[in-house]
Formats: structure tokens, sequence, C-alpha cells
């Protein structure tokens, strides 16, 4: 059961341009959501996070959207740079106490291509 | 800082033997490290937690007889995978937490190695 899906594989965007990166969860459990950033031969490193009581968080050039009622999250990538190139996962946790701390459950990941 | 390191990158095995993946934690101490699989075109999937000096706790459906997970130091966890076969081919990858879990933040301090492929003949 794919509780984080990303249902696009890969992205082609052209610099300057914005890049869109989408995400659903069906697990209504999760309350704190998370974007690593992948670039080859190296693991995930982490990008920005919300947590569910905002809908919004902007970190320079990188803007995560959540919609709870969707149960959707977005990254915003603008303006987009060829540096950016790099598969990118969204990620969910669900606080349940010390147990689940940490305890990431992700999607599988969005192939991004910024072209000069 | 926060550099993890996973050894050995690239592993080939025959079927029946015992691979031994090791997960460090160069630059910092990790109160927790976690061991993920991945398989081609899939997500990121957590096989088991572990906490320095204790068992690691496994996630349902992952056999801990066969994933065997030791966290003897703070900056060292291992992972061998018994008895392999070739349905345990996979991509595996570590993470390390640098605090333990009172900041109220999760994740952005999980720290991931660049992975293990293991191929099973």
């Amino acid at each position: 059961d794919q509780q984080v899906k990303q249902n696009s594989p890969s992205l082609s965007v052209q610099e300057g341009r914005i890049s869109i990166l989408n995400c659903d969860y069906t697990n209504s459990m999760f309350d704190y959501f998370l974007w690593y950033k992948k670039y080859p031969a190296e693991g995930p490193t982490f990008l920005i996070s919300i947590s569910s009581i905002k809908d919004k968080n902007e970190d320079g050039r990188f803007t995560v959207f959540l919609n709870k009622s969707a149960k959707h999250l977005s990254l915003h990538i603008v303006p987009s740079q060829p540096g950016d190139s790099a598969v990118y996962f969204c990620a969910a946790s669900a606080d349940a106490g010390g147990t689940s701390y940490g305890k990431l459950t992700f999607g599988q990941g969005t192939i991004l291509t910024v072209h000069p | 800082g926060a550099v993890v390191s996973q050894h050995p990158s690239r592993v080939i095995c025959k079927s029946g033997t015992s691979v031994k993946i090791e997960c460090r934690s160069l630059d910092f101490q990790a109160t927790t490290m976690f061991w993920y699989r991945q398989f081609p075109k899939k997500s990121l999937m957590l096989m088991a937690t572990s906490n320095e000096g204790s068992k690691a706790t496994y996630e349902q459906g992952v056999e801990k007889d066969k994933f065997l997970i030791n966290h003897a130091s703070l900056t060292l966890s291992t992972l061998t995978v018994t008895s392999a076969h070739p349905e345990d081919s996979s991509f595996y990858i570590c993470s390390a937490s640098r605090d333990g879990g009172t900041s109220g933040r999760r994740g952005e301090t999980q720290y991931f190695g660049p992975g293990t492929r293991l191929l099973v003949l």
C-alpha cells in the first residue's frame, strides 16, 4: 500500500521557469511533510518541510504548499536552475509519540531536469 | 558536516552467502540509524530503526533473522543480509539522525548515506 505517491516519474523544465513537483498521500495521520533532493551516487538531502498546521512554507526559491483536504502537497521551484536537476522525494511522518520520531514514508521520486 | 558513508557502494555475491553493509556517521554521533530498501522505480521503504546499544525495531514484513542490524556505537550501524537470495537484490540505504528526537523537527536532521547496490546471483 503506497501511502505517499508521486505520480509523475519525471519533469522537464526550461531554465528560469517554474518547476512544480506534486505529491499525494492517503494516511490522514501524517502531520509533517518533507522534500528531499537526491543527486546520482549521493544520498537524499533535506530540502524543505511543512507542518500540517501550515499551508505554505517558503525558503528562497523553494516553496512547499500543503492542501490537507485534498491530501496533496507540491514543491515549487522558481526560478529553476540547471543545478536543480535531481530526483526529488516527498516524505511524510505521523506523530505517534517517541516511537515514530524520524520514521518517514517516502514517495517514489520525480526526476527533474532543468534545461539551460 | 553531517556526512554519512556506506560501505561497500556495490556488492555482488552468490546465493546463500551473507553480506554485511556498514553505515557510518563521519562527523557526528548518531543516536538513531535507519535502514531503507529501494526497488527500481519504487520508493524508499523503511526496514528498521536502530538505537545505539539496543535491539533494532523492524517494520512489519521485514524478517529480523534475515536482516541483522547491529548498532554497536554512536557512529556505526551494520546491516547483514544472511543467506542472501536473488530476491534480496536491491538498493539499501541508511540514514543517521543527529538529535534525540526532542527538537520537534522530524526528518530534517536525518542524514542519508549514498546507498549500497546489492546483487545476488
